[in-house]
């Protein structure tokens, strides 16, 4: 029973380059939240996505940043672009579609831009 | 909207000494409130959950209880330990199966 998987944990950009990171949640999970931590930070939500659906993507900026959650397959966050701005943690997490249940985390991407 | 306010770190104690990390929250509905606890380069881990007014969360000796009356969510133990050492997050999510909105964390250390 496999936890949510992340993909990869480590990866490194140069400037201009696009980033894009997996999440696959656990098994029976309709919902998947992204969210970015900076160093020494908060998490900051970016976007909250069921299968094949948008449902809030209020955190995420709106140019260079795209997420997806298709039928079949990983959550895709998107990154266009890379600036170094970008360098950050970016954790993902699932969770079933009833209310007010937990969502459980993946071990995260740490993002570096060169 | 709905937000988070947690206790500013970072906070030091020595082991087996109390302790106490406010949570305190907003929410036009009624949320179910959550700790989460992350380890240095870890995700995040649930530590404990309470879902209505009154429950009381517990795990690893840590507790929470959900007081509506002063949207608060404070998270005790009653004597931490060197490998309690980590950031800890309050967290909400809405009845509406919406996102989790999560505090800023506060950072614990304790010393040996």
């Amino acid at each position: 029973n496999a936890g949510v998987m992340q993909n990869p944990r480590h990866l490194v950009r140069r400037r201009g380059q696009e980033a894009r990171l997996r999440c696959s949640p656990m098994k029976g999970h309709s919902h998947v939240y992204w969210y970015r931590q900076l160093p020494e930070e908060g998490l900051k939500f970016m976007v909250y996505l069921q299968k094949e659906n948008i449902i809030d993507e209020s955190g995420m900026p709106k140019e260079r940043f795209s997420a997806e959650f298709p039928k079949e397959g990983p959550s895709i966050l998107r990154i266009q672009q890379v600036v170094r701005g970008d360098s950050a943690a970016y954790f993902c997490a699932s969770s079933p579609r009833e209310a007010n249940t937990e969502a459980f985390f993946g071990q995260g991407t740490r993002l570096t831009v060169v | 909207g709905d937000s988070v306010t947690q206790m500013e770190g970072p906070v030091t104690l020595s082991e087996e000494a109390f302790l106490t990390i406010n949570c305190t929250y907003t929410a036009t509905g009624y949320p179910s409130l959550f700790w989460y606890v992350q380890y240095p380069g870890e995700g995040l881990q649930l530590l404990l959950k309470a879902t209505k007014a009154d429950d009381k969360g517990s795990n690893k000796g840590f507790e929470a209880t959900y007081r509506k009356e002063t949207t608060s969510f404070h998270l005790e133990k009653g004597s931490v330990q060197v490998s309690d050492s980590a950031v800890y997050f309050c967290a909400l999510r809405d009845s509406s199966a919406s996102k989790i909105i999560f505090g800023s964390g506060t950072r614990l250390s304790i010393r040996p």
